[in-house]
């Protein structure tokens, strides 16, 4: 059973490029949410799905976009990426009851140069 | 709006000793709680939570946490240090979309 997989762990970009993290969970959840993690600050939330073709904005929803097209999938679009986007990227997923923990995957480290 | 606050950036105990960690949180309603582990490289797991019930909940590697809902904290504690415990701890509140994270405590565990 591999939970949440992401891909890749490491990616360095130059200002002005796009990449897709790609984000898989095989536990059949319902949702799943990307945050992103920096230093000295927790985990704030970028978007979120509650089922295959839904999904809503986060906290700090600028820059990025999403799309669901599958219960397992959810990747996350960086369009034009910019230096304040260089973070650690976590990907995550629920069965969806209010009190169920987040299974994470390992994280995606980005750099933005 | 709800949020969460770890007062301590960093904690250095000693193998055996035992630990506390912080967390104060503001919630409009009853608080769903949750103390999640990092692990260098990894993706954070789940230690315990809270959402009703007994005020002091039993999680994973020998962690408890204690709700107090006057003092509006929900503090970690461990009885004996292991080195293995060494990692960021991070304190949440709330649920699905609306789930606030905590900075984050970094635990050194001397030998």
């Amino acid at each position: 059973n591999a939970g949440v997989t992401q891909t890749p762990k490491f990616r360095i970009l130059k200002i002005g490029q796009s990449m897709t993290l790609q984000c898989t969970q095989d536990m059949n959840h319902n949702y799943m949410y990307w945050y992103r993690q920096d230093p000295g600050m927790g985990l704030k939330l970028i978007y979120y799905s509650v089922g295959a073709g839904i999904t809503d904005k986060g906290e700090v929803p600028n820059g990025y976009n999403v799309s669901r097209s599958t219960t397992e999938d959810f990747p996350l679009r960086l369009e034009l990426a910019a230096p304040s986007q260089t973070s650690v990227y976590f990907c995550a997923s629920s069965y969806g009851s209010s009190n169920e923990k987040l299974f994470f995957g390992s994280g995606t480290q980005l750099s933005v140069l | 709006a709800q949020s969460v606050t770890q007062p301590d950036i960093h904690i250095t105990v000693s193998e055996g000793a035992s630990l506390e960690l912080r967390c104060n949180y503001s919630y409009g309603a009853t608080p769903y709680l949750f103390w999640y582990v990092q692990s260098p490289g990894q993706g954070l797991q789940l230690l315990l939570k809270y959402f009703s019930g007994d005020t002091l909940v039993q999680g994973i590697k020998g962690f408890e946490a204690e709700f107090k809902r006057s003092q509006s904290s929900f503090n970690l504690r461990k009885p004996s240090v292991h080195w293995s415990d060494a990692a960021e701890y991070f304190c949440a509140v709330g649920a699905r979309d609306d789930m606030r994270f905590g900075a984050g405590t970094r635990l050194t565990v001397k030998p």
